[in-house]
């Protein structure tokens, strides 16, 4: 199984882009959540979803927009990229434990 | 109340000691207690988690300790090795929610030298 997929590894935007970070899962999990880590920040939720359909906001959800049209896929996207949204972000998902992805490094310059 | 206070930030130990990370939370209604472990260059794992229905809880070199009245738990790493050098988290939760709505804690970079 490959758990838990995330692309890009790597990004560089310029301000006011827009893009799409893709996230995918093949362990049927309903939970499905988009963190970011920021050094010596932990890390903090932007959005999750319980189930296809249905989203909801984490800590951190300004300047980010989800959907979840499968129990597969959750992307996450940026609109009008700012320096603040630099950062690691990771896709998890869960049943019981939480499985994260490897992470996008995104830089906004 | 809902913060996951962590400390310390960083930690070097000689290889073969002990490494000692401590969490305090606030939230009283927090009942799962997991500790991740990330490397660099890699999402963060699950490496050890306890309930709050018992005070210890071990797994090989890997032990939780609890304390509800306090409301602190720490990771205890005995005979520490050079490969256990990563960021260590703590977080918390109610566990009757969803289980990634975690509140972590903001890391401990462990450094085991040889």
């Amino acid at each position: 199984n490959a758990g838990v997929t995330q692309t890009p590894k790597f990004r560089i935007l310029k301000i006011g882009q827009s893009m799409t970070l893709q996230c995918t899962q093949d362990m049927n999990h309903n939970y499905m959540y988009w963190y970011r880590q920021d050094p010596g920040m932990g890390l903090k939720l932007i959005y999750y979803s319980v189930g296809a359909g249905i989203t909801d906001k984490g800590e951190v959800p300004n300047g980010y927009n989800v959907s979840r049209s499968t129990t597969e896929d959750f992307p996450l996207r940026l609109e009008l990229a700012a320096p603040s949204q630099t950062s690691v972000y990771f896709c998890a998902s869960s049943y019981r434990e939480l499985f994260f992805g490897e992470g996008s490094r995104l830089t906004v310059l | 109340q809902q913060q996951v206070k962590q400390s310390p930030q960083s930690l070097i130990v000689q290889k073969g000691g002990i490494s000692i990370i401590n969490c305090a939370y606030e939230n009283t209604a927090f009942d799962y207690f997991p500790w991740y472990q990330q490397f660099p260059g890699k999402g963060p794992a699950l490496l050890i988690a306890i309930r709050p229905d018992v005070s210890e809880k071990k797994e090989g070199r890997f032990t939780i300790s609890f304390n509800k009245s306090a409301k602190q738990f720490s990771l205890h790493i005995m005979d520490s090795q050079p490969g256990d050098s990563a960021t260590y988290f703590c977080a918390a939760n109610n566990y009757g929610g969803s289980q990634g709505n975690l509140i972590f804690g903001k890391g401990t970079k462990l450094s085991v030298k040889p």
